[in-house]
């Protein structure tokens, strides 16, 4: 079993929608969480990072984590076909880049 | 823009043959990870380089090598392909720095092993 389990999708949806992406955990030493994002034919991008437990917005993106449940969520609001894109989460014991375990990713697609 | 730099960003090569991937990282910063991402195994961390020492290493093949040279540009050498090598190999960056999450992620090197 993968420390980190992330839905592959793909998921498509229609421009203006609500979009929720999930990853689960099974190492409970995880404290920092993040969502990179990755467009088609490039390298990944840090979109949002949070510490432990709770949520943080920007923008139009939400990130929550719920240690209790080892499961963390990235939320878009008011989805653009700009947002179609691979959504990895990646999770960290320490603040330490190199410690980082990605989950597969998700493909989204948002439909104009 | 992320500013980490690779090539080449294509490569065709045969089994048994041998490839060496260039990456340079953003200026300033130190630290050069060097990723493996394929359609089953997502994204895997091969191995981290800090201002040309090795400092971590995960899930790399002894066929793999890499090093980071005084001007901190790092080269990644597979040797004796397979045609399971066939993937998108990352090159990232990042200041080096402890509590941060963020990697600075090349384009991409994606290698087709025939």
């Amino acid at each position: 079993q993968k420390e980190v389990e992330q839905d592959p999708g793909p998921l498509s949806v229609p421009e203006g929608a609500i979009v929720s992406l999930n990853c689960t955990y099974s190492n409970s030493a995880f404290q920092y969480f993040m969502w990179y994002r990755q467009y088609s034919r490039k390298g990944p991008e840090l979109l949002m990072y949070t510490y432990s437990s709770g949520n943080k917005e920007d923008g139009r993106f939400t990130a929550q984590v719920d240690k209790s449940s080892k499961y963390i969520s990235l939320f878009i609001r008011d989805s653009q076909p700009s947002d179609s894109a691979t959504y990895l989460c990646a999770m960290s014991p320490s603040g330490s880049a190199r410690q980082l375990t990605f989950g597969s990713g998700t493909q989204l697609t948002v439909l104009p | 823009d992320s500013g980490v730099t690779q090539t080449p960003k294509h490569l065709i090569t045969a089994t048994g043959q041998r490839v060496t991937l260039r990456c340079s990282p953003r200026s300033g910063d130190l630290s050069v990870y060097w990723y493996q991402q394929s359609l089953d195994q997502g994204l895997q961390f091969l191995i981290q380089y800090y201002n040309g020492e090795e400092r971590a290493k995960g899930n790399i093949l002894e066929r793999f090598s890499a090093q980071q040279f005084p001007d901190l540009h790092s080269e990644l050498n597979l040797s004796s392909l397979e045609l399971g090598d066939s993937a998108l190999y990352f090159c990232a960056s990042s200041s080096g720095g402890t509590n941060t999450g963020e990697l600075f992620f090349g384009e991409g090197s994606r290698l087709t092993v025939l």
